[in-house]
Formats: C-alpha cells, structure tokens, sequence
C-alpha cells in the first residue's frame, strides 16, 4: 500500500494564481482531512471530509476551496493564492470511528506564493 | 475537546528513557489521550493513545494519571531518530476525525 500520497512536493505560485493540491489514499479510509503548517506553530486544520459527497469546514478554510467525490481523492483548491497561504499542507486520513482511530499523514506539499 | 499543556522542549541522552508530560486537567470523561510525533518536516505520525488505562505498543509507552489530569508518554530507549516534535491530543473517540486539533507540542532532542 502506498498510504496517503500528496503530490506536488514543491510548488511556487504568484500571487492571484490558482492551483490544486492533490492528495489520494488506497486505504480506504473514510475520512481525510487538510492540515497547514507554518513556521514554529503546530498543524492547523483547513477542510474535512467525512466520506465521499461530505465535507466542512476546519479552523482556517479561508481561501481554499474542496470537494470529495471519490473515497480516495480529496483534493484542496487555492482559488487565488496570496502570500500568507505560503506553508506546508498535509493530508491525512484514517478509518471511521473505532478501535483504529488514527491519522495517516502523506509527506506534505511545500508552498510558497510570491 | 479539551486542551492540553506541554513543555516546549526536552532533551534526553540516548539510550536513555525519555519522559514526555502533557497536562489536560480539563478533560472529560470520554477523551482519549492521544500522542503523535513529526520528525523534521515530514508528516505526523501515530504513536499511541488511551483512555484511563497505561497503554504500550512497539513505540511506546502511555502512563495516565488516575485522575486523567495529566498523562506521561515513555520512549523506554530513545535514539536519534526520536528527535522530533511529540503532540499530546485530548478528543471524544468516534468524534469526527477532522477535528483533531494539534498545538505547538514538545520538541525532544535525543543527545549522543
């Protein structure tokens, strides 16, 4: 298995540009979420998705858009990319409620927005 | 979800057990303590969790206080590849997993 796959790894953006940050699970998790890093803090979360056709909102959704069609794809859409979305982003997800409740994180998506 | 309090940072010699705290004195009956790591800049990554029993697995170890207030994660035999930043998480098991909501943790630096 090859876990929670993010792609790209790097990425530079002007500002005002648009672009998708692509994450994929073959582990048939239910639920996958977006996370953003910056410097010195812990991970703040963007997006969620509880199952294919449902998402909602996290701490910090601002500026990103999402969408769960599939069970494995969970894409995470910047509509206009501006400076202060410069971070790392991490996908994760896990199984439903259980016993292995736990998050699976890709290896990140390094952005940065001039 | 309840939240929790770490030291910013520790070190710990190798080959030595490393003791990491985390208080949650506001936590609920139905929160689990859990512990993930993030080495240098990859992903995090599990580590354990429990609920008022001590727990271990192949990673490590989780003692929690009989008043649930405080919780002690135990890596028995540290080496240089557990230098990273350890998340103590308090949450309602079954809860949605988006919500999983990570502070600034504690950065353990394991010496030769």
């Amino acid at each position: 298995n090859a876990g929670v796959t993010q792609t790209p790894k790097f990425q530079v953006l002007k500002t005002g540009q648009s672009m998708t940050l692509q994450c994929a699970q073959d582990m048939n998790h239910e639920y996958m979420s977006w996370y953003r890093q910056d410097p010195g803090m812990g991970l703040r979360l963007i997006h969620y998705s509880v199952g294919a056709g449902i998402t909602d909102q996290g701490e910090v959704p601002n500026g990103y858009n999402v969408s769960r069609s599939t069970t494995e794809d969970f894409p995470l859409r910047l509509l206009s990319a501006a400076p202060s979305q410069t971070s790392v982003y991490f996908c994760a997800s896990s199984y439903g409620q259980g016993a292995d409740e736990k998050l699976f994180f890709g290896s990140g998506t390094q952005l940065s927005v001039l | 979800d309840a939240k929790t309090t770490q030291p910013p940072s520790m070190d710990c010699a190798e080959g030595r057990a490393a003791n990491l705290p985390c208080n949650h004195s506001t936590i609920s009956g139905n929160e689990y303590v859990y512990w993930y790591r993030q080495i240098h800049s990859q992903g995090p990554q599990y580590i354990i969790h429990g609920l008022k029993n001590n727990e271990t697995n192949e990673m490590a170890s989780l003692i929690i206080t009989e008043d649930r207030k405080s919780s002690t994660l135990i890596l028995p035999h540290a080496t240089l590849r557990d230098t990273a930043v350890y998340y103590c998480i308090v949450r309602v098991f079954g809860g949605s997993q988006g919500n999983l909501i990570f502070g600034k943790g504690t950065k353990l630096s394991v010496k030769p």
